[in-house]
């Protein structure tokens, strides 16, 4: 089935120490996106790309940034993990037809 | 941009009776309504979605009503079962073949069914 995959679903990291979570899609969707949520929240946007092009909303930190080597892989580095950075993060696809979530990597920071 | 609220944050219904969420939005050029049911520990999952060109959409148990004019959107739960027990979330994005779009969600609902 056509889907969008995401690597590691729990993710334990040090205070300090970078990290990456990666997502992966077989739907050949041209936009990609990365959204944080924390406990019970709406997801938040941070970025997306359309195709290579790659916008950050105005208000994602620094301290996120992101890669997307070819239309099926996109990964979400975190420099340095804060314990604010906790959360659950979630990758999407989308197409004129809809978006298509992952089922999330839980990051947390110790 | 795009601000979409919603409620009620959180709703307990009888089994079997039905659940009614809300929300509202404020760009008129959004054209897409989506719905999510999210269980604990798990990504969001589209349950229903409708556009703009269509008043009312259901499927099965499922129902979503779009009000272009007021800018507001419902969902409606008939026949409600325990599984039906999750943060359901609203959201509204403008669409198109040539650009990527933003889903912007609205706050979430926690819908508990009492047995």
């Amino acid at each position: 089935d056509a889907m969008v995959i995401q690597n590691p679903r729990y993710q334990v990291t040090q205070f300090g120490k970078p990290v990456t979570l990666s997502c992966s899609q077989t739907l050949n969707h041209n936009v990609m996106y990365w959204y944080q949520q924390k406990s019970s929240q709406a997801p938040k946007l941070l970025f997306h790309y359309y195709d290579k092009d790659f916008n950050n909303e105005a208000d994602t930190p620094d301290n996120f940034q992101s890669r997307r080597p070819n239309t099926s892989f996109c990964f979400l580095d975190i420099r340095s993990p804060g314990l604010g950075d906790a959360a659950m993060y979630l990758c999407a696809t989308s197409s004129y037809d809809g978006y298509t979530f992952g089922s999330g990597t839980r990051l947390t920071v110790v | 941009g795009e601000n979409v609220e919603q409620h009620p944050s959180t709703l307990s219904v009888q089994e079997g009776d039905s659940a009614v969420i809300k929300c509202t939005y404020s760009d008129s050029a959004s054209n897409y309504f989506p719905w999510y049911k999210q269980e604990l520990g798990k990504g969001p999952q589209l349950i229903i979605d409708i556009r703009s060109n269509v008043g009312e959409k259901k499927d099965q148990r499922i129902a979503v009503t779009l009000n272009k004019t007021a800018k507001h959107f419902s969902l409606h739960i008939t026949e409600t079962q325990p599984e039906d027990s999750a943060v359901y979330f609203c959201a509204a994005a403008e669409t198109g073949y040539s650009s990527a779009s933003k889903i912007i969600f609205g706050s979430g609902t926690r819908l508990s069914i009492r047995p």
